[in-house]
């Protein structure tokens, strides 16, 4: 069964530093989105993507993060300059279309020290 | 008010029970609901998918939505030790970011 990919599954990283998180979405998928979960709360929407830019994104989306699809099979999401809050879980999902499910992948734990 | 409301829980129940689970909701334009089971430090595994209201079946699982009531449910019958998880409705409108509910722990006890 097709499923969407992300690596690492765990990332360790110091205040201040750069981290690009990857994502494989699902081949035939043209919406991709990322969502993050702090340990303990709701998982929450960060962006979407559909045609190579971006669809939607929500305040938590600010100059922060960025989001590309350097090919045709890679999602990434950078974050720069990283803070001890942007611990969490982050997932990306994919969709077929705007009005059919999202799937998600496992998740890359980001932590930062 | 927040957006989308769900009890966390925990919901303890023996195996063979029903297992009832359930989210409000405040934006009327909501139009797209669905049901994820998420285990522990994984990502939301889908489980329902429903558009406007009605019900829908698969298998052991069945998930409803009233949406003049801004409710909906997602019903485990037969439940098992492996349904053990946290559940979580998540819903959207036309847009394309989905809500999500706080989500419910649920235990399936043998």
């Amino acid at each position: 069964e097709p499923e969407v990919t992300q690596t690492p599954s765990h990332q360790v990283t110091q205040m201040g530093q750069e981290v690009i998180l990857r994502c494989v979405p699902i081949s035939n998928h043209l919406y991709f989105y990322w969502y993050r979960q702090i340990l303990g709360q709701k998982v929450e929407f960060l962006v979407s993507f559909y045609n190579n830019e971006i669809s939607e994104k929500s305040e938590i989306f600010d100059d922060q993060f960025s989001v590309e699809r350097p090919d045709g099979s890679n999602f990434t999401l950078k974050i720069r300059s990283t803070k001890l809050e942007d611990s969490a879980m982050y997932f990306c999902a994919s969709s077929e279309g705007l009005t059919v499910e999202a799937f998600f992948g496992q998740g890359t734990r980001l932590t930062v020290v | 008010q927040k957006e989308v409301e769900q009890d966390p829980g925990p919901l303890s129940v023996p195996e063979g029970a029903i297992v009832s689970l359930n989210c409000t909701y405040s934006n009327s334009a909501f139009q797209y609901f669905m049901w994820y089971r998420q285990y522990s430090r994984k990502g939301p595994e889908l489980l329902m998918y429903t558009y406007s209201s009605g019900n829908k079946e698969d298998g052991r699982f069945t998930a409803q939505v009233d949406k003049s009531s801004k409710y909906i449910s997602l019903f485990i019958r037969d439940s098992q030790p492996s349904d053990s998880a946290t559940y979580l409705c998540a819903m959207r409108s036309n847009d394309y970011k989905l809500s999500f509910g706080a989500g419910t722990t649920v235990t399936v006890r043998a």
